[in-house]
């Protein structure tokens, strides 16, 4: 079975930009959650999304906004992009339900904005 | 929010010798989750721990939940070059967010 997939695996971006970023859950997993980790930390929870409703958003700016598609897919955009949202943004989907909240994550999308 | 705090932040070991991390929190967690990151990877699961007092063991691996549900360990015995990554502590809450600590960077020098 395919893992979580993430697209781009990198990308260069000019401050100001916008950017979109696609992610792709293991099959039959309906919740979807986007991290951001800065070089030397841990992720920092951005959004988690549910049945395509938005269900957590960490501390982040309004700039940041995600979807969730009925193929339970989801999106990251970040418009006006800063010097500091240069990170890895992971994201992980997790098993519809029960204890285990185990969280599968993709191999991250390389943001660098210059 | 919860939060959890991770020490130390780098360790260096030769291999063969033993590395702990440890991962303490102020508030009681419901649960306890570790993963691994690999130098260029993203983070892997490992276990989750979910009982006071718990105790889990994968082969070198010993996982290790407080009394009080406030504090938990990683052990690795006889420490290997594949063991090299950064090792994280992560609670989730009840919607599935998953709050991390700093991490542990592990360097097993052969």
């Amino acid at each position: 079975d395919a893992g979580v997939t993430q697209s781009p695996t990198h990308l260069i971006k000019t401050r100001g930009q916008q950017v979109t970023l696609r992610c792709s859950p293991i099959s039959g997993h309906k919740s979807v959650s986007w991290y951001q980790q800065v070089l030397g930390q841990g992720p920092q929870f951005i959004f988690q999304y549910y049945e395509k409703e938005e269900r957590g958003r960490g501390n982040f700016p309004d700039r940041f906004s995600a979807r969730q598609f009925p193929n339970y897919s989801s999106e990251l955009n970040v418009n006006a992009l800063l010097l500091g949202d240069s990170a890895l943004y992971l994201c992980a989907s997790s098993r519809p339900r029960g204890m285990n909240t185990e969280a599968f994550f993709g191999q991250g999308t390389r943001l660098t904005v210059v | 929010g919860q939060q959890v705090m991770q020490i130390p932040q780098y360790q260096h070991v030769q291999e063969g010798e033993d590395f702990t991390t440890y991962c303490n929190s102020s508030t009681t967690l419901s649960n306890i989750q570790w993963y691994k990151q690999r130098p260029g990877g993203h983070p892997v699961f490992l276990i989750q721990l979910v009982k006071s007092g718990e105790v889990k063991k994968q082969k070198r691996l010993t996982f290790q939940f407080g009394e009080a549900k406030k504090n938990s360990s990683l052990h690795i015995t006889a420490t290997q070059t594949t063991d090299v990554g950064t090792y994280f502590c992560a609670t989730s809450g009840s919607a599935r967010q998953l709050t991390f600590g700093s991490g542990t960077q592990l360097t097993v020098l052969p």
